[in-house]
Formats: structure tokens, C-alpha cells, sequence
């Protein structure tokens, strides 16, 4: 069964660009979430997504953006960017069962450099 | 607001030796997830061993091993007969159980070097 897959792997955007990530999960698996890590945070929880809704979300500002399609793929954007939005973006995703686990399987992640 | 203490940002060991890491916790719910993820160098994360709340008894996967204190809301990680590939950095990560949430709360880390 295939991983995770994000896409694109790295890219670099200047200040006030926008960007859109991409994140295949899991066959099955039809909760998605994304994190950003970075050296001075660490990992922060940015939104999940099951079923093309949004169901939480992190303490971001609107200029983080997300959706989910009837697939389970899921994009997120950043829009306006910022140099501190330079960071690894991981997607992860989990499959939803009755009692769940939280268990997530990650992907290797999208490197975005902001110049 | 729930969070994650990793109280060692850098550990080594001895190849062939054991090593702990630590993770301090906390949390309002009653019923919740612990876990701890691998980072390689490679960056993608693996999932290194889970552990439910309400089980009392520790888990175990392979050389990996964990002390679950409950009451003292602590969690850490105990890594036997340490290998090579054993270095990286390892998340302590915590989240609700039921159906309805899968946001992790991460640690901020501890980069494990291992050495030959």
C-alpha cells in the first residue's frame, strides 16, 4: 500500500506569493491533517480534515488555508507569504475507525523556503 | 490547553546500550493517546510505539519499550540494545481518543546520536 505522498517536495517563494501544497493519503484513510515544523517551534498542529470538512484547526492566521476533496486529497495555501512561513509542511493522515486511535502516518513532507 | 515536555533536546548512547527518553505531559481528558515518533535525517515520521491511557500495562514493540506513569503524567522511552539506525529525533506526542480527533500535540523533540 502506497504511503503518504506530498508534493512538491521543496520549493522556494519570495515574500508576498502564494503557495499550494498537495497531500495524497492513504488508501482508506479519510483523515488528513497538516503541521508545520520548524527549529524554533517544533511541530504545530495547522487543520484536519475528514470527509472534505474542516474539523479542527490550529492557532494560524486566515492566511492559511486548506480543503479536502471527495478523493481525500488535500491541498493546503498560504497566501501573502511571510519569511517566517519558511518551514517543513508534513501531511498525515489516519484512518477513521470507531474508536480512534490518533495514530497518524506521515508523509516526507513539503520543504518551502520563503526569500 | 494540552501540552508536551521532551526536558532532553540532545541524548547519545553507546551502541549496543540502552537509553531513556523522557516526555512529561498534561492533559484534561480522562481518555487519550500517547506515542512516540521517529524523525531519520530522512524527515519522514514513523510511529515508534503508542500507548492508551486507560491500559495500565506498558507497552512494548520489539527493543522499544515504554514506562507509562499515569498518575505522575509521564511518558518516556526506553531503547534497548541501541542500533545505528536508532539515531534521530524522537517526538513525544499526545492526543485524544474517539472518533473525532486526530490533532497530536508534539513534543519538542530529542535528536538520539548513536554511537559506534
Amino acid at each position: 500500500k502506497a504511503g503518504v505522498t506530498q508534493t512538491p517536495r521543496y520549493l522556494i517563494k519570495t515574500r508576498g506569493q502564494q503557495v499550494t501544497l498537495s497531500c495524497s493519503p492513504i488508501s482508506g484513510h479519510r483523515s488528513v491533517s497538516w503541521y508545520q515544523q520548524t527549529p524554533g517551534q517544533g511541530l504545530q498542529f495547522l487543520f484536519e480534515y475528514f470527509s472534505e470538512t474542516q474539523r479542527n484547526k490550529g492557532n494560524f492566521p486566515g492566511r492559511f488555508s486548506g480543503r479536502q476533496f471527495s478523493n481525500s486529497r488535500s491541498e493546503m495555501n498560504v497566501s501573502t507569504l511571510e519569511l517566517g512561513d519558511s518551514a517543513l509542511y508534513l501531511c498525515a493522515s489516519s484512518l477513521v475507525s470507531g474508536r480512534g486511535t490518533g495514530e497518524l502516518f506521515f508523509g516526507e513532507g513539503s520543504r518551502l523556503t520563503v526569500l | 490547553a494540552q501540552t508536551v515536555t521532551q526536558s532532553q533536546p540532545e541524548m547519545s548512547v553507546q551502541e549496543a546500550e540502552t537509553v531513556t527518553l523522557s516526555c512529561t505531559y498534561d492533559t484534561s481528558e480522562s481518555d487519550y493517546y500517547l506515542f512516540w515518533y521517529k524523525q531519520p535525517p530522512s524527515r519522514q515520521m514513523i510511529l515508534v510505539i503508542r500507548q492508551e491511557a486507560y491500559k495500565q500495562q506498558n507497552a512494548t514493540e520489539n527493543r522499544f519499550s515504554v514506562n507509562f506513569q499515569k498518575a505522575a503524567k509521564s511518558f518516556s522511552l526506553k531503547i534497548s540494545d541501541s542500533q545505528l539506525g536508532d539515531a534521530a529525533m524522537y517526538f513525544c506526542a499526545l492526543g485524544n481518543s474517539g472518533a473525532g480527533s486526530y490533532q497530536l500535540t508534539f513534543g519538542k523533540g530529542t535528536k538520539l546520536s548513536v554511537i559506534p
